[in-house]
C-alpha cells in the first residue's frame, strides 16, 4: 500500500515553461488536495476535487490547472512558471467528509524552483 | 471562512521537558480542529483531531490538546519531549459541514539534548 505518491520530487523550471506535478493514491478516496507550502505561511489550498470528473478552486488557483480523470489521479499542471510559484507543493487524500474528512493522507512533497 | 493563528513560529525546548504550542481559530460555524506533524523533508501526519465530546483529546506519541470552546482555542501539549520531537506542527480547522483545512502558519519545535 503505497498511499499517496508524488512526483518528481524536485524540479527546476524556467520561467515560462510549463509542467506537470503528478500525484496517485490507492486507498481509493475521493477527496484530493493540492497545497502550497511556502515558508511562515503555513498550507495554501490550490485546487481540490471531489471525485473523479470533479474538481474545484481553492484559495490561491491564479497560474494552475488540475484534472480528475481516474479517482486515483490528480495532476497538477502549471502552464507558464513564474518566480511566485517557487514553493514546495503537497498532494493529500482523504475519505470524505465530516467525522472522517479532516484526516488528510499526504504525499513527500514537490520542491519546486522557478528560475 | 475560518482562520487559525498559530501564536509562536519557534519553540526550543530541552529534552524532557513540557512543550505547549498555542492555536486560535475564527468561524462564524461549528468547526473541527486537528494538529498535523511535519518531520523534515516529509509530508504531514495527522496527530489527533478533535470532533465533538470530551473538550481533552489524546493523540499518537504522547500529545494531548484541548478544546476551549469560549477561548477559540485548541493548545496542543507534550509532558515530556524527546529529540525525535523535533518537527513543525500545524494546527488546522475546518467546518464541521466541509472537507476543507484550513492550516495555520506552523510551529517550529526544536528539542535540544
Amino acid at each position: 500500500n503505497a498511499g499517496v505518491t508524488q512526483t518528481p520530487k524536485f524540479r527546476i523550471l524556467k520561467i515560462g515553461q510549463s509542467m506537470t506535478l503528478q500525484c496517485a493514491q490507492d486507498m481509493n478516496h475521493n477527496y484530493m488536495y493540492w497545497y502550497r507550502q511556502d515558508p511562515g505561511m503555513g498550507l495554501k489550498l490550490i485546487y481540490y476535487s471531489v471525485g473523479a470528473g470533479i474538481t474545484d478552486k481553492g484559495e490561491v488557483p491564479n497560474g494552475y490547472n488540475v484534472s480528475r480523470s481516474t479517482t486515483e489521479d490528480f495532476p497538477l499542471r502549471l502552464e507558464l512558471a513564474a518566480p511566485s510559484q517557487t514553493s514546495v507543493y503537497f498532494c493529500a487524500s482523504s475519505y470524505g467528509t465530516g467525522v472522517v474528512g479532516g484526516k488528510l493522507f499526504f504525499g513527500s512533497g514537490t520542491q519546486l524552483s522557478v528560475l | 471562512a475560518q482562520s487559525v493563528t498559530q501564536l509562536d513560529s519557534q519553540v526550543p525546548v530541552f529534552e524532557e521537558a513540557p512543550v505547549e504550542l498555542r492555536c486560535n481559530y475564527s468561524s462564524s460555524v461549528s468547526v473541527y480542529l486537528f494538529w498535523y506533524v511535519q518531520y523534515p523533508n516529509q509530508g504531514l501526519q495527522l496527530l489527533l483531531k478533535y470532533l465533538s465530546g470530551s473538550t481533552l483529546v489524546k493523540g499518537i506519541n504522547g500529545f494531548e490538546a484541548e478544546f476551549n470552546k469560549s477561548q477559540t482555542s485548541f493548545h496542543l501539549r507534550k509532558p515530556s519531549v524527546h529529540i525525535s520531537d523535533t518537527a513543525e506542527y500545524f494546527c488546522a480547522v475546518s467546518p464541521s459541514n466541509d472537507y476543507k483545512l484550513s492550516f495555520g502558519a506552523g510551529t517550529t519545535v526544536t528539542v535540544r539534548a
